[in-house]
């Protein structure tokens, strides 16, 4: 059973610009979360997404925003980067919602904004 | 505020010794506890969880973590260290409300195993 899928893994952008990333995850599962980890901060959430609505919200500005699509996936777009921007970028899937437990994650997307 | 402590980001022990890391958490109602690893350039792994029931709770690679309630403290052991449980090891916790719940990350502490 294939594992939750990001692409891109790596990707360097200038200040200004705008960015996509992808999530596939584990078939049959309907949540998808999104984190930001940083040496500084850790793990911090982004949103989940659930049979595409968005169910959980962290405390991220309005340039970060996602979407999920009918078969599950998901996406995430940060617009007008910042230097701070730069992380790696995690997709966790999970059966139900988040709320019920084990997380499956990615190996992310490492994000550089130069 | 509701919160998850790591305390130490790194921590060293010898091969064959025991491993102690430690967490703790902040909320007044019992939270669903886990642990979960990160290898170099990869994403995060369950290790174990705790969610209702027995306390003391197994998980993979010989790594167990007990959930005392009056501590508010979910450590994570390992009898004996071996060489490839050197990885990045989170604790987490699923913080619920009415109607809405927050999964929370501590910083993270970084286990290095010395031969």
């Amino acid at each position: 059973k294939a594992g939750v899928t990001q692409t891109p893994r790596y990707l360097i952008k200038t200040r200004g610009q705008q960015v996509t990333l992808s999530c596939s995850p584990i078939s049959g599962h309907r949540s998808v979360s999104w984190y930001q980890q940083t040496p500084g901060q850790g793990l911090q959430f982004l949103f989940e997404y659930f049979s595409e609505t968005q169910r959980n919200k962290g405390n991220f500005p309005g340039r970060f925003s996602g979407r999920q699509f009918s078969n599950s996936r998901s996406e995430m777009n940060v617009s007008t980067l910042e230097l701070g921007d730069s992380a790696l970028y995690l997709c966790a899937s999970t059966l139900g919602q988040a709320s019920t437990g084990e997380l499956f994650f990615g190996e992310g997307s490492r994000l550089t904004v130069l | 505020a509701q919160s998850v402590t790591q305390l130490g980001s790194h921590v060293s022990v010898s091969e064959g010794a025991l491993v102690l890391l430690r967490c703790n958490y902040s909320s007044s109602v019992p939270p669903y506890l886990f642990w979960y690893v990160q290898y170099p350039n990869q994403g995060l792994q369950l290790l174990l969880k705790y969610t209702t029931g027995a306390t003391l709770v197994k998980g993979i690679n010989g790594f167990e973590a007990e959930f005392k309630k009056s501590e508010t403290s979910f450590h994570l052991t390992k009898p004996s260290a071996h060489m490839s449980d050197a990885a990045e090891y989170f604790c987490a916790v699923i913080l619920f409300g009415t109607g809405t719940y927050k999964y929370i990350f501590g910083t993270g502490t970084r286990l290095k195993v010395l031969a």
